[in-house]
Protein backbone atom coordinates (compact mmCIF):
# COMPACT_ATOMS: atom_id res chain seq x y z
CA UNK A 1 0.00 0.00 0.00
CA UNK A 2 1.02 3.93 -0.45
CA UNK A 3 2.78 4.98 2.18
CA UNK A 4 2.58 8.38 4.85
CA UNK A 5 5.22 9.16 6.91
CA UNK A 6 4.53 11.80 10.07
CA UNK A 7 7.62 13.92 11.84
CA UNK A 8 8.26 14.06 14.28
CA UNK A 9 7.30 10.90 15.87
CA UNK A 10 7.23 12.01 19.39
CA UNK A 11 8.08 15.71 20.88
CA UNK A 12 7.83 16.72 23.95
CA UNK A 13 7.61 21.03 24.59
CA UNK A 14 6.81 23.67 27.46
CA UNK A 15 3.63 24.78 27.94
CA UNK A 16 2.87 27.85 25.46
CA UNK A 17 4.71 26.90 22.73
CA UNK A 18 4.03 26.07 19.01
CA UNK A 19 4.69 22.74 17.97
CA UNK A 20 4.61 21.36 14.08
CA UNK A 21 3.91 18.04 12.84
CA UNK A 22 4.31 17.28 9.39
CA UNK A 23 2.64 14.75 7.32
CA UNK A 24 3.67 13.15 4.08
CA UNK A 25 2.79 11.18 1.18
CA UNK A 26 5.90 9.06 0.02
CA UNK A 27 4.54 7.82 -3.22
CA UNK A 28 1.57 9.15 -3.77
CA UNK A 29 0.12 12.75 -4.53
CA UNK A 30 -2.71 13.79 -1.92
CA UNK A 31 -5.11 16.36 -2.36
CA UNK A 32 -7.32 15.85 0.63
CA UNK A 33 -5.30 14.75 4.29
CA UNK A 34 -6.77 14.18 7.22
CA UNK A 35 -5.83 15.22 10.75
CA UNK A 36 -6.88 12.53 13.55
CA UNK A 37 -6.40 12.69 17.46
CA UNK A 38 -6.75 9.86 19.30
CA UNK A 39 -6.84 9.84 23.80
CA UNK A 40 -5.01 6.15 25.23
CA UNK A 41 -7.15 3.43 24.59
CA UNK A 42 -10.35 5.29 22.75
CA UNK A 43 -10.52 5.68 19.13
CA UNK A 44 -9.87 7.74 16.23
CA UNK A 45 -11.27 11.72 16.44
CA UNK A 46 -11.44 13.55 13.13
CA UNK A 47 -10.28 16.74 13.80
CA UNK A 48 -10.03 18.29 10.54
CA UNK A 49 -9.50 17.93 6.76
CA UNK A 50 -7.19 19.23 4.69
CA UNK A 51 -7.43 20.29 1.21
CA UNK A 52 -4.47 21.12 -1.16
CA UNK A 53 -4.47 24.68 -1.63
CA UNK A 54 -7.74 25.86 0.40
CA UNK A 55 -8.58 26.00 3.28
CA UNK A 56 -8.93 23.24 6.22
CA UNK A 57 -12.34 21.98 7.35
CA UNK A 58 -12.69 21.76 10.93
CA UNK A 59 -14.80 19.28 12.94
CA UNK A 60 -17.56 20.81 15.10
CA UNK A 61 -15.21 21.22 18.32
CA UNK A 62 -11.74 21.96 17.42
CA UNK A 63 -10.41 25.52 17.41
CA UNK A 64 -8.97 26.53 14.41
CA UNK A 65 -6.80 28.66 15.89
CA UNK A 66 -5.14 26.45 17.68
CA UNK A 67 -5.04 23.66 15.72
CA UNK A 68 -3.42 25.50 12.10
CA UNK A 69 -3.68 23.33 9.24
CA UNK A 70 -1.54 23.84 5.94
CA UNK A 71 -1.77 21.82 3.07
CA UNK A 72 0.47 23.56 0.51
CA UNK A 73 1.62 21.16 -1.90
CA UNK A 74 0.25 17.63 -2.42
CA UNK A 75 2.44 15.62 -0.73
CA UNK A 76 2.47 17.68 2.15
CA UNK A 77 0.19 18.99 5.09
CA UNK A 78 1.28 20.31 8.35
CA UNK A 79 -0.36 21.16 11.66
CA UNK A 80 0.35 23.32 13.97
CA UNK A 81 -0.50 23.25 18.02
CA UNK A 82 0.45 26.70 18.87
CA UNK A 83 0.23 27.86 22.51
CA UNK A 84 0.36 23.84 23.51
CA UNK A 85 -0.86 23.20 26.85
CA UNK A 86 -1.10 19.87 28.42
CA UNK A 87 -4.86 19.22 27.70
CA UNK A 88 -3.29 18.88 24.36
CA UNK A 89 -1.41 16.31 24.98
CA UNK A 90 -2.19 13.11 22.87
CA UNK A 91 -1.04 11.06 20.22
CA UNK A 92 -2.13 12.91 16.55
CA UNK A 93 -2.15 10.57 13.32
CA UNK A 94 -3.00 11.49 9.95
CA UNK A 95 -3.92 10.22 6.86
CA UNK A 96 -3.74 10.50 3.18
CA UNK A 97 -6.29 10.25 0.48
CA UNK A 98 -5.00 8.37 -3.00
CA UNK A 99 -7.72 8.68 -5.76
CA UNK A 100 -5.85 6.16 -7.18
CA UNK A 101 -6.85 3.63 -4.99
CA UNK A 102 -10.34 4.04 -4.33
CA UNK A 103 -9.93 6.94 -2.27
CA UNK A 104 -8.37 4.74 0.74
CA UNK A 105 -6.69 6.53 3.51
CA UNK A 106 -3.04 5.78 4.28
CA UNK A 107 -2.21 6.47 8.01
CA UNK A 108 0.97 7.93 9.37
CA UNK A 109 2.33 6.24 12.40
CA UNK A 110 1.43 9.32 14.73
CA UNK A 111 3.34 11.48 16.75
CA UNK A 112 3.05 11.17 20.35
CA UNK A 113 2.94 15.00 21.67
CA UNK A 114 3.53 15.76 25.14
CA UNK A 115 3.35 19.32 26.95
CA UNK A 116 4.53 20.04 30.14
CA UNK B 1 -23.74 10.39 18.66
CA UNK B 2 -21.28 7.44 17.46
CA UNK B 3 -22.31 6.50 14.08
CA UNK B 4 -20.78 2.83 14.04
CA UNK B 5 -20.54 0.80 17.03
CA UNK B 6 -18.36 -2.21 17.86
CA UNK B 7 -17.89 -4.58 20.33
CA UNK B 8 -16.68 -6.17 22.31
CA UNK B 9 -14.59 -3.90 24.03
CA UNK B 10 -11.32 -6.38 24.44
CA UNK B 11 -11.33 -9.85 23.68
CA UNK B 12 -9.20 -13.01 24.38
CA UNK B 13 -8.72 -15.78 22.20
CA UNK B 14 -6.57 -18.55 22.90
CA UNK B 15 -4.03 -19.57 19.86
CA UNK B 16 -5.51 -21.05 17.38
CA UNK B 17 -9.13 -20.22 18.01
CA UNK B 18 -11.31 -17.67 15.99
CA UNK B 19 -11.50 -13.99 17.28
CA UNK B 20 -14.75 -12.78 16.07
CA UNK B 21 -15.72 -8.62 16.32
CA UNK B 22 -18.61 -7.10 15.51
CA UNK B 23 -19.91 -3.53 14.76
CA UNK B 24 -22.95 -2.08 13.29
CA UNK B 25 -24.43 1.34 11.92
CA UNK B 26 -27.35 3.37 10.92
CA UNK B 27 -26.46 5.46 8.00
CA UNK B 28 -27.52 3.60 4.50
CA UNK B 29 -25.37 6.32 2.95
CA UNK B 30 -22.19 4.41 4.02
CA UNK B 31 -20.41 2.75 0.43
CA UNK B 32 -17.47 1.30 2.03
CA UNK B 33 -16.60 -0.20 5.21
CA UNK B 34 -12.57 -0.99 6.17
CA UNK B 35 -11.09 -2.66 9.11
CA UNK B 36 -7.94 -1.30 10.85
CA UNK B 37 -5.13 -3.10 13.01
CA UNK B 38 -3.29 -0.97 15.48
CA UNK B 39 -0.47 -1.61 17.24
CA UNK B 40 0.48 0.88 20.50
CA UNK B 41 2.11 4.08 19.58
CA UNK B 42 1.47 3.48 15.56
CA UNK B 43 -1.09 4.56 13.26
CA UNK B 44 -3.85 2.16 12.19
CA UNK B 45 -3.13 -0.23 9.11
CA UNK B 46 -5.69 -1.24 6.76
CA UNK B 47 -6.29 -4.85 7.04
CA UNK B 48 -9.43 -5.75 5.14
CA UNK B 49 -12.24 -4.19 3.31
CA UNK B 50 -15.93 -4.47 1.99
CA UNK B 51 -18.28 -2.57 0.10
CA UNK B 52 -22.51 -3.26 0.59
CA UNK B 53 -22.65 -5.10 -2.43
CA UNK B 54 -20.82 -7.91 -1.20
CA UNK B 55 -21.57 -10.33 1.39
CA UNK B 56 -18.36 -11.92 2.44
CA UNK B 57 -14.12 -10.93 1.64
CA UNK B 58 -11.62 -13.26 2.64
CA UNK B 59 -7.92 -12.76 3.07
CA UNK B 60 -6.06 -15.42 4.16
CA UNK B 61 -6.64 -15.51 7.94
CA UNK B 62 -9.10 -12.60 7.88
CA UNK B 63 -12.81 -12.77 6.54
CA UNK B 64 -15.30 -9.89 6.53
CA UNK B 65 -18.88 -10.85 6.94
CA UNK B 66 -21.33 -7.79 5.79
CA UNK B 67 -25.08 -7.80 6.03
CA UNK B 68 -26.44 -5.19 4.49
CA UNK B 69 -30.30 -5.78 5.88
CA UNK B 70 -29.14 -5.51 9.22
CA UNK B 71 -26.73 -3.28 8.65
CA UNK B 72 -24.01 -5.02 10.94
CA UNK B 73 -20.59 -6.42 9.40
CA UNK B 74 -18.07 -8.32 11.46
CA UNK B 75 -14.47 -9.38 11.33
CA UNK B 76 -13.23 -13.29 12.07
CA UNK B 77 -9.96 -13.85 12.32
CA UNK B 78 -9.00 -17.26 12.05
CA UNK B 79 -6.17 -19.61 13.87
CA UNK B 80 -5.69 -16.72 15.88
CA UNK B 81 -1.87 -16.06 16.39
CA UNK B 82 -0.31 -13.97 19.56
CA UNK B 83 0.76 -11.76 16.95
CA UNK B 84 -2.19 -10.86 15.81
CA UNK B 85 -2.94 -8.63 19.49
CA UNK B 86 -3.48 -5.50 18.91
CA UNK B 87 -6.49 -3.02 18.78
CA UNK B 88 -8.92 -3.56 15.78
CA UNK B 89 -11.33 -0.69 14.35
CA UNK B 90 -14.07 -1.29 12.28
CA UNK B 91 -14.98 1.97 10.03
CA UNK B 92 -17.89 3.64 7.53
CA UNK B 93 -16.97 6.21 4.93
CA UNK B 94 -19.34 8.86 3.90
CA UNK B 95 -19.43 11.66 2.46
CA UNK B 96 -16.67 13.49 1.45
CA UNK B 97 -15.13 10.05 1.53
CA UNK B 98 -14.37 10.57 5.66
CA UNK B 99 -14.18 7.51 8.08
CA UNK B 100 -16.45 6.88 10.78
CA UNK B 101 -14.63 4.50 13.73
CA UNK B 102 -15.96 2.22 15.70
CA UNK B 103 -14.81 2.07 19.42
CA UNK B 104 -12.20 -0.49 18.78
CA UNK B 105 -11.57 -3.55 19.93
CA UNK B 106 -8.70 -5.04 22.09
CA UNK B 107 -7.60 -8.45 21.15
CA UNK B 108 -5.55 -10.15 22.95
CA UNK B 109 -4.11 -13.70 21.60
CA UNK B 110 -3.03 -16.34 24.56
CA UNK B 111 -0.56 -18.99 23.73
Amino acid sequence: GAVVSQHPSRVICKSGTSVKIECRSLDFQATTMFWYRQFPKQSLMLMATSNEGSKATYEQGVEKDKFLINHASLTLSTLTVTSAHPEDSSFYICSARDSASNNEQFFGPGTRLTVL
Amino acid sequence: QQQVKQSPQSLIVQKGGISIINCAYENTAFDYFPWYQQFPGKGPALLIAIRPDVSEKKEGRFTISFNKSAKQFSLHIMDSQPGDSATYFCAARGGANNLFFGTGTRLTVIP
